[in-house]
């Protein structure tokens, strides 16, 4: 298993631009989760999924959409991008044991200019 | 709003010292509590979770939980310089439909001084 992977590491945007942060899992894992962090600061859930054809919003959506029509893939949309979104984006993905560890991929880090 | 709160830091550490990270939670049904270490620039991986009330050890970590002070904490024994990393605690959240939804602490920046 290599586990989750990101794609891109990094992408500069400029305001108002689209564009889709992907992810993919390979431990056929249930939960996947997208958070995102800003300097000194602890991750902000944005939008989780408890399996294929199912997501819900985190913490905080907006700005943001999901979609999740196999188990493996979880992609990230930004729509209209704001220099607020200038942040590092972490996917995660977790089974359903009873600890319920997330594990985590590389990150993308993204800047809106 | 349900919050989890750490120490900022940093927390400055001599090597082969104990490094005692805390965290406090507010969700009272909150089931299992979790610590990841973040390296800059990197990801979090997990060190340790814990769901019972007392202390867990593996190796050099040991966390302790107490859901009646809603609070849990890791200490680090015989800390060395690749200790050096931001320690963030996170909580499950207990609602309807989300066993598997964490709040996460803003973390704790531990620095291990040679």
């Amino acid at each position: 298993n290599t586990g989750v992977t990101q794609t891109p590491k990094f992408r500069i945007l400029k305001i108002g631009q689209s564009m889709t942060l992907q992810c993919t899992q390979d431990m056929n894992h249930n939960y996947m989760y997208w958070y995102r962090q800003d300097p000194g600061m602890g991750l902000k859930l944005i939008y989780y999924s408890v399996g294929a054809g199912i997501t819900d919003k985190g913490e905080v959506p907006n700005g943001y959409n999901v979609s999740r029509s196999t188990t493996e893939d979880f992609p990230l949309r930004l729509e209209l991008a704001a220099p607020s979104q200038t942040s590092v984006y972490f996917c995660a993905s977790a089974g359903i044991a009873v600890q319920e560890t997330q594990y985590f991929g590389p990150g993308t880090r993204l800047l809106v200019l | 709003q349900k919050e989890v709160e750490q120490n900022s830091g940093p927390l400055s550490v001599p090597e082969g010292a104990i490094a005692s990270l805390n965290c406090t939670y507010s969700d009272r049904g909150s089931q299992s509590f979790f610590w990841y270490r973040q390296y800059s620039g990197k990801s979090p991986e997990l060190i340790m979770f814990i769901y019972s009330n007392g202390d867990k050890e593996d190796g050099r970590f040991t966390a302790q939980l107490n859901k009646a002070s809603q609070y849990v904490s890791l200490l680090i024994r015989d800390s060395q310089p690749s200790d050096s990393a931001t320690y963030l605690c996170a909580v499950n959240i207990l609602t309807t439909d989300s066993w598997g939804k964490l709040q996460f602490g803003a973390g704790t920046q531990v620095v291990v001084t040679p």
